[in-house]
């Protein structure tokens, strides 16, 4: 069975510090995929990052960054220079499928910046 | 493109009621999925389509829910006979054929509150 575990429930940091938001997940399958969506206060879900098994290499855009360990099973996702815009809930997930979309998601991390 | 739509935005009903939720998925994309999100169990997956043909339905609650998707165009998610702990926002997803991209997009969302 897969499991995505976001320990973090809410970090509240004061905007231009960074945070890194933790991610931890169990599979069994060799192959598999991981993934980064913000849910913004409007509600909608945003893709910000998918991330396949065989790919460790680390990947930076812009303010965000990401590090994957296969080796501890964590896909930590860190925010530098933290903006009030950067505030809302942000969820790990992890596929259970080849093509990568069929989504396990953890609870979710709830991301406050304040000015 | 749009994107994912979904209709209604939100929706109030009786407990005893139908219920029907609509999505229009993004041209070109062959996968579906309906998502459910509640305080207390997060985001879970429902359902699976690919090329209209439900493919993983184990995350259906039960035989109150169906869904359908009777074209590459429109999917339906049924609630026959409502109950408040029904009460939930859906969101469906689509994403493209392997091989043409990389995620699944979301729609906005369908906040159902059942009284």
């Amino acid at each position: 069975a897969q499991k995505v575990t976001q320990a973090q429930t809410e970090i509240s940091v004061v905007e231009k510090e960074d945070v890194t938001l933790d991610c931890v997940y169990e599979t069994r399958d060799t192959t598999y995929y991981l993934f980064w969506y913000k849910q913004p206060p409007s509600g909608e879900l945003v893709f910000l990052i998918r991330r396949n098994s065989f790919d460790e290499q680390n990947e930076i855009s812009g303010r965000y960054s990401w590090n994957f360990q296969k080796s501890t099973s964590s896909f930590n996702f860190t925010i530098t220079a933290s903006q009030v815009v950067d505030s809302a809930v942000y969820f790990c997930a992890l596929s259970r499928d080849n093509a990568g979309n069929m989504l396990t998601f953890g609870g979710g991390t709830r991301l406050m910046v304040k000015p | 493109d749009a994107g994912v739509i979904q209709s209604p935005r939100h929706e109030v009903t009786e407990m005893g009621q139908e219920v029907t939720l609509r999505c229009k998925p993004i041209s070109g994309h062959n996968s579906l999925f309906w998502y459910r999100q509640t305080m207390m169990r997060g985001l879970e997956l429902l359902i699976y389509f690919n090329n209209n043909v439900p493919i993983d339905d184990s995350g259906m609650p039960e035989d109150r829910f169906s869904a359908k998707m009777p074209n590459a165009s429109f999917s339906t998610l049924k609630i026959q006979p409502s109950e408040p702990r029904d009460s939930a926002v859906y969101f469906c997803a689509s994403s493209p054929p392997l091989g043409q991209g990389t995620e699944a997009f979301f729609g906005q969302g369908t906040r159902l509150t059942v009284v």
